[in-house]
């Protein structure tokens, strides 16, 4: 068991710019979710899929914000012309439909943008 | 909309103390329960978990949580912690049905004095 990995760790970009992040779920979840984490806060849910099939998004995702899971595997977040209020950490979990549905935490991606 | 309280945001405690931490939510259904923790410099780890039976969850390093479903409580406790127990703790949701988003928490900072 590897855990979830993601990718970049660290983010530091101008405003404006377009970032895009990957989230590897442990191999056998089917479930992957990605939440969002500021300072002084807990981790709030943006969206999640369940293989590739993107179920559920959270009022928090903009336009500015898509994600995808082409495969049923890895996921990536892409958020375009970046904003200063996007600065957080931005977390990826998974976990196994129809076993304990205990999900997974990554390390996450701490995003700023300057 | 279901929401998790956490009354304390940051609690100093001495080394041997006992803890208790509160969390209330509000979901008018059957609920899986969590406890997270965060680790300085570490990602989110799973503490423990209540899906059903006993109301009285035993986790990792000591620690335990009561749910009492007629108060919408799920309070973390230890008797006596350490200061390697110096972390964030949060506390998360989500519906009996699974696999649904967690709601979290704002978290609790717990500091160990020696």
């Amino acid at each position: 068991d590897t855990g979830v990995s993601q990718d970049p760790r660290h983010k530091i970009t101008k405003r404006g710019q377009n970032v895009t992040f990957r989230c590897d779920p442990i191999s056998e979840h089917n479930r992957l979710y990605w939440y969002r984490q500021t300072l002084g806060q807990g981790p709030e849910f943006l969206t999640y899929f369940q293989n590739e099939a993107q179920l559920e998004k959270s009022r928090l995702l903009s336009d500015r914000f898509s994600a995808e899971r082409p495969k049923g595997s890895f996921s990536t977040l892409e958020i375009q012309r970046t904003e200063q209020g996007d600065s957080a950490m931005y977390l990826c979990a998974s976990s196994l439909r129809g076993g304990t549905e205990t999900q997974y935490f990554g390390p996450g991606t701490r995003l700023l943008v300057l | 909309a279901q929401s998790v309280s956490q009354h304390n945001h940051h609690v100093i405690l001495s080394e041997a103390a006992s803890l208790e931490l509160g969390c209330n939510y509000s979901y008018g259904g059957t609920v899986n329960l969590f406890w997270y923790v965060q680790y300085p410099g570490q990602h989110l780890q799973l503490l423990l978990k209540y899906f059903s039976g006993d109301p009285l969850v035993k986790g990792i390093k000591g620690f335990e949580a009561e749910f009492i479903k007629s108060k919408f409580s799920f309070n973390l406790r230890k008797p006596s912690v350490q200061w390697s127990d110096t972390a964030e703790y949060f506390c998360a949701v989500n519906p009996f049905t699974g696999n649904t988003p967690l709601v979290f928490g704002k978290g609790t900072r717990l500091s160990v004095i020696a």
